[in-house]
């Protein structure tokens, strides 16, 4: 049983283009994170979202979290380039060690100059 | 600055060959963990660490052990390859045992089983 959906699986843009990424869960979760992942290399953490509601800003890209806990979304103002590359939610359930960690199956994201 | 360090960073087994892959970190963090990377599958946890000298299964453990060598190691072996074992390995830390950690990871080990 998958937990956590990514959508889209695939996304193909222009540089300059706005783009929203979601992560969809019947499950409730304490928090939720999002890792970029290069080719060739391991995910980097970009952000962690701990209460519902909650909306952080990096730069370019705005993560928020859904009141109920159960869903999140990524938006990029402005794509780049350099913003290509395999985006992954992971959800934290309650009540159990980092083991209980969730992850999504990503969306990959090909930004053209 | 180092971080998690796999090797092997590529291994070709044949079916029913023996392997490990080691994993390392410099972080001094608690909380050690190998997951497999599939196309279309996402991450899926294989065994984890919450602390040195505990060991716990995650979500696809069969086929695999793992050791806590001391806080720094975690080794991963398959002690008889299958082609379903083809994968990429990622071995990752994290400072804290309870949820929400951040998680660390390495470069990853590629590994194709014939």
């Amino acid at each position: 049983t998958q937990l956590l959906e990514q959508s889209p699986q695939f996304l193909s843009i222009q540089e300059g283009e706005n783009l929203t990424v979601y992560c969809n869960s019947s499950s409730v979760f304490s928090s939720l994170q999002w890792y970029r992942q290069e080719p060739g290399e391991g995910p980097v953490l970009l952000v962690t979202v701990v209460t519902g509601g909650e909306v952080k800003k990096l730069k370019r890209l705005t993560f928020q979290f859904g009141d109920a806990r159960k869903d999140s979304s990524l938006h990029i103002t402005a794509a780049q380039p350099g913003d290509t590359g395999l985006y992954l939610c992971a959800g934290a359930r309650w009540g159990g060690s980092q083991g209980n960690l969730i992850f999504g199956k990503g969306t990959k994201l090909s930004v053209k100059p | 600055n180092a971080g998690v360090t796999q090797t092997p960073k590529f291994q070709v087994l044949k079916t029913g060959q023996s392997m490990t892959l080691q994993c390392a970190q410099d972080m001094n963090h608690n909380s050690m963990y190998w997951y497999r990377q599939d196309p279309g599958m996402g991450l899926r946890l294989i065994y984890y660490s919450a602390s040195e000298g505990t060991t716990d299964k995650g979500e696809v453990p069969n086929g695999y052990n793992v050791s806590r060598l001391n806080k720094r190691e975690f080794s991963l072996r398959l002690e008889s390859a299958a082609p379903s074992q083809t994968s990429v390995y990622f071995c990752a830390s994290s400072p804290r045992v309870t949820l929400g950690g951040e998680l660390f990871f390495g470069e990853g080990s590629r590994l194709t089983v014939l």
